[in-house]
């Protein structure tokens, strides 16, 4: 069975204080990983994907990266507008339905 | 990236009863996916409805309960039938496309009284 884990569940960070957020997965076949931003009462918000071991990719203070195993998400100099929940999902195959881990509720403290 | 209108954004309904969800596609898309997520948890899929054939559904969730309807490429609506307060949760529809990935509607609030 297809599974994604997050960890960890919950992170209360200091405005400025850098962290990463971890996505372990274990698939039959890894077509992509995707992170998501959600906001409360919102839908998800796509911000990357990745698609083999060793890609990076940036946007503003957020750098995701993917290993054969898993992928993490940088935070560096959070600000409180980057709290929200952050979801990992993966596709398996073609254009199925992604799978989702639990996420992680980031909130960071003016 | 596909532009999704999801309604309504949230609704309070008495046990019992059913509440249809409309998504409404910018663009022709060949498969629409439906999620559900209960307070505090992920996202849990419900069924993929391709349009001209029936909806398939996922350990857990039946086509009694949660009828789908895909008339169209670009519209599709989800029932929730029956409502009991285990159903309080945020449904959401989502479609995938080439070169633009996975995107997801705004979802729908329900909670059920």
């Amino acid at each position: 069975e297809d599974q994604v884990t997050q960890s960890p569940e919950a992170l209360r960070l200091q405005e400025g204080e850098s962290s990463s957020l971890n996505c372990s997965y274990t698939v039959s076949g890894l077509r992509g990983l995707f992170w998501y931003r959600q906001d409360p009462g919102k839908g998800p918000e796509f911000l990357f994907t990745l698609y083999s071991a060793g890609e990076e990719k940036e946007k503003e203070r957020l750098k995701a990266t993917l290993t054969k195993k898993e992928s993490f998400l940088h935070i560096t100099a959070p600000k409180p507008e980057d709290s929200a929940t952050y979801l990992c999902a993966v596709q398996v195959s073609g254009n199925t339905p992604l799978v989702f881990g639990k996420g992680t509720r980031l909130s960071v403290i003016a | 990236s596909a532009v999704i209108s999801q309604k309504p954004s949230r609704d309070i309904c008495q046990r019992g009863t059913s509440l249809t969800i409309q998504c409404q596609v910018d663009s022709q898309v060949t498969m629409m996916f439906w999620y559900r997520q209960q307070p505090g948890q992920s996202l849990t899929l419900i069924a993929t409805a391709n349009q001209g054939s029936e909806a398939t559904y996922e350990s857990g969730f039946v086509i009694d309960k949660f009828p789908i309807s895909r008339p169209n490429l670009t519209f599709s609506t989800l029932t929730v039938s029956n409502m009991s307060p285990e159903d309080s949760s945020i449904y959401l529809c989502s479609v995938v496309r080439r070169n633009y990935g996975y995107t997801f509607g705004s979802g729908t609030r329900l909670t059920v009284v």
